[in-house]
């Protein structure tokens, strides 16, 4: 079982409806990541959170420490967000590392 | 201000050659990491420097691999024997410190090994 477990690994939605990926994690944390990726692109971040819930723009994300659960919420989505959403989880137990999810393929269609 | 960069953007070496890997990380940013990532997966952890000296190097999969950052700025990413199974994206990062700080990916390298 991978550290950190995304879902769901494929996702296509019409455009302006409400997105929702997960992410879960299986060991002690010190920050969790939201990261996106272009096709061909390279790999912007998004969020850095701890607890609680951060915004910006229409993307929203939480996280609930004792579920050891975070979710990246897209609201009004548009085709141009169409990208891979990955989390990473910044492993606290044993070696200090950036543990990455398997990513989620995002595609908005007009 | 300057991002992190990455050279080169794609490098075809056959099975067997040394291939070097370079980062400029964003200036007085003391943390740089490097990862891989295969087609279709997420990002792999293989290394991270604080300063000049590796903090943790146990993602790098076997001697082959090496990383050095002499001066605290530039690191290089160094692969012996290159191997098909080395082909993918290697990716380097840079934060202002290590642990619960944003970190700021370079574009990366397309390593292919035909």
């Amino acid at each position: 079982k991978n550290e950190v477990e995304q879902s769901p690994q494929n996702l296509t939605a019409q455009e302006g409806e409400f997105i929702t990926i997960n992410c879960s994690y299986s060991v002690g944390i010190s920050a969790l990541h939201w990261l996106q990726q272009h096709p061909g692109g390279g790999i912007v971040s998004l969020f850095m959170l701890s607890s609680g819930k951060k915004k910006h723009g229409r993307l929203i994300a939480t996280i609930n420490i004792q579920e050891k659960h975070s979710s990246l919420h897209i609201t009004a989505s548009h085709p141009r967000d169409s990208a891979v959403y990955i989390c990473a989880s910044w492993i606290i137990q044993g070696a200090q590392k950036l543990v990455f999810g398997q990513g989620t393929r995002l595609t908005i269609n007009p | 201000g300057a991002g992190v960069s990455q050279t080169p953007s794609n490098k075809v070496t056959e099975k067997g050659k040394y291939v070097e890997l370079r980062c400029d990380p964003i200036s007085g940013h003391t943390a740089l990491y490097w990862y891989r990532q295969s087609l279709g997966q997420g990002p792999e952890f293989l290394i991270y420097f604080q300063g000049t000296g590796a903090a943790d190097d146990s993602g790098l999969p076997n001697d082959r691999f090496f990383a050095v950052r002499p001066e605290g700025s530039v690191s290089t990413l160094k692969i012996q024997r290159t191997e098909r199974g080395d082909s993918a994206v290697y990716l380097c990062a840079s934060s202002l410190g290590s642990g619960g700080y944003t970190q700021y990916f370079g574009p990366g390298t397309r390593l292919t090994v035909l």
